[in-house]
């Protein structure tokens, strides 16, 4: 009865391929975020979704696009993968998109050759 | 600007030594502070909450408005202690984005 669950946990990839990554949370709350943690541990918002709603995007280029087919998934999509795209990406979610805590997922380490 | 900083990028403690994670932030309305910590390839927990203002695992954190500071403090520190610290702050009105700062890594040796 994982609350943030992320699929795949590791994903190996070529440049310039396109790839999917899951997120799927059962604790009912309406809001959902993509984090890149990088290389040197930063995290960084990318993007935030409230009710299958797109409420932030942080400047990430046009090659990220986030899906939310309803309010308990939220899925990201990479096109055209660079070296640089190479991160642990953390998937989160909140009741409510005005503060609180954050329930995030196991996330996924993305390595592209 | 909406800053978060911590300064120590790495604290190494022997065990019974009291820790002190430092974290300042910048942020013209009034702050929602936290504290998360992620052990060794695991997600990330919520460690602490400014507004609960309550001892978790022996760590207690206070918010000082004056010196806009959230240090996270415990006064004797344990092996499973070590783990990666992040203070972040949470934007009202901006999508409830975290705010995160650079992360402090807390290795508390035997």
């Amino acid at each position: 009865d994982t609350a943030v669950s992320q699929t795949p946990k590791y994903l190996v990839t070529q440049m310039g391929n396109d790839k999917s990554i899951k997120c799927e949370q059962n604790l009912g709350h309406d809001t959902m975020y993509w984090y890149k943690q990088d290389s040197k541990k930063f995290l960084k918002i990318m993007f935030s979704y409230n009710n299958k709603e797109l409420i932030i995007n942080e400047t990430v280029p046009n090659r990220f696009s986030p899906k939310s087919p309803d309010k308990a998934h939220l899925n990201l999509h990479i096109n055209s993968l660079e070296l640089g795209d190479s991160a642990v990406y953390f998937c989160a979610s909140s009741q409510g998109y005005r503060g609180g805590e954050q329930y995030f997922g196991p996330g996924t380490r993305l390595t592209v050759t | 600007a909406q800053r978060v900083t911590q300064p120590e990028k790495l604290l190494s403690v022997f065990k019974g030594a009291p820790v002190e994670l430092k974290c300042n932030y910048s942020y013209s309305g009034s702050p929602e502070l936290f504290w998360y910590v992620q052990y060794s390839r695991q997600r990330l927990q919520l460690l602490l909450r400014h507004i609960s203002r309550e001892s978790i695992k022996g760590f207690t954190a206070d918010l000082n408005k004056g010196e806009t500071s959230f240090h996270l403090k415990k006064p004797f520190a344990q092996e499973e202690d070590s783990a990666m610290y992040y203070c972040a702050l949470s934007v009202y009105n901006q999508g409830g984005k975290l705010i995160f700062g650079q992360g402090t890594e807390l290795s508390v040796k035997p």
